[in-house]
């Protein structure tokens, strides 16, 4: 399969509320990224975390990553209605691609 | 920062009808773009990626006459759906990177292309 794994799926919350989705990967990677898409719209890139880190913040934004279980995590302190969206994980593993997870749909409520 | 313009942003055509999507890097070079198709609530699939100045390297199942990708350039590519089907409905959404590959990808805000 092209993709990795996330879960969960869906996830509804309210406001204020953190947020946790994580993902899991199949093979090694340089390095793994988090974006996120409004419905309808392109991709924009939240945060990268490489293979030799293990915890990234940017913001509201805190990622890890745990390479001897092939997993990431992306956790939105205080969510806000604006943070509804669909949040995917990118593995890279060199070369050209980048290989999508399946995604989360994050739904916060006001 | 990066920013990566797709148009048309919408498509409405009839069957039979050969469509030209655009993708252009604003203020970088693009030296590497990648096509993708995204079915609703679903994740991004891979179509193919193209490094400017060679052909395109196609997934497994993505038919090349059908999807003509074009890179001539480090800020344009295009890809056309020739023909196009019911079935060619979808979402694309193009993406750019420049010549670092471990930077992430830039995307375009992505095509709905309707074919009646």
């Amino acid at each position: 399969s092209q993709q990795g794994e996330e879960d969960p799926q869906a996830l509804s919350i309210q406001e204020g509320e953190n947020a946790t989705m994580n993902c899991s990967y199949k093979t090694s990677i340089n390095n793994l990224q988090w974006y996120r898409q409004n419905s309808g719209r392109g991709l924009v890139h939240l945060i990268l975390i490489r293979s030799n880190e293990r915890e990234k913040h940017s913001g509201r934004l805190r990622v890890t990553l745990d390479t001897s279980k092939k997993s990431s995590s992306l956790l939105i302190t205080a969510s806000r209605a604006a943070d509804t969206a669909s949040y995917f994980c990118a593995s890279y593993t060199g070369g050209f691609k980048t290989i999508f997870g399946a995604g989360t749909r994050l739904f916060v409520k006001a | 920062g990066a920013v990566v313009s797709q148009h048309p942003s919408r498509v409405i055509c009839k069957s039979g009808t050969s469509v030209k999507i655009e993708c252009r890097s604003l203020d970088f070079q693009a030296t590497t773009m990648f096509w993708y198709r995204q079915f609703p609530k679903q994740s991004l699939m891979l179509m193919a990626t193209s490094n400017e100045g060679s052909k395109a390297t196609y997934e497994q199942g993505v038919e090349k006459d059908k999807f003509l990708i074009n890179h001539a350039s480090l800020t344009l590519s295009t890809l056309t759906v020739t023909s196009a089907h019911p079935e060619d409905s979808s979402f694309y959404i193009c993406s750019a990177r420049d010549s670092d590959a471990y930077q992430p990808q830039h995307f375009g805000d992505g095509t709905r292309l309707s074919i009646l």
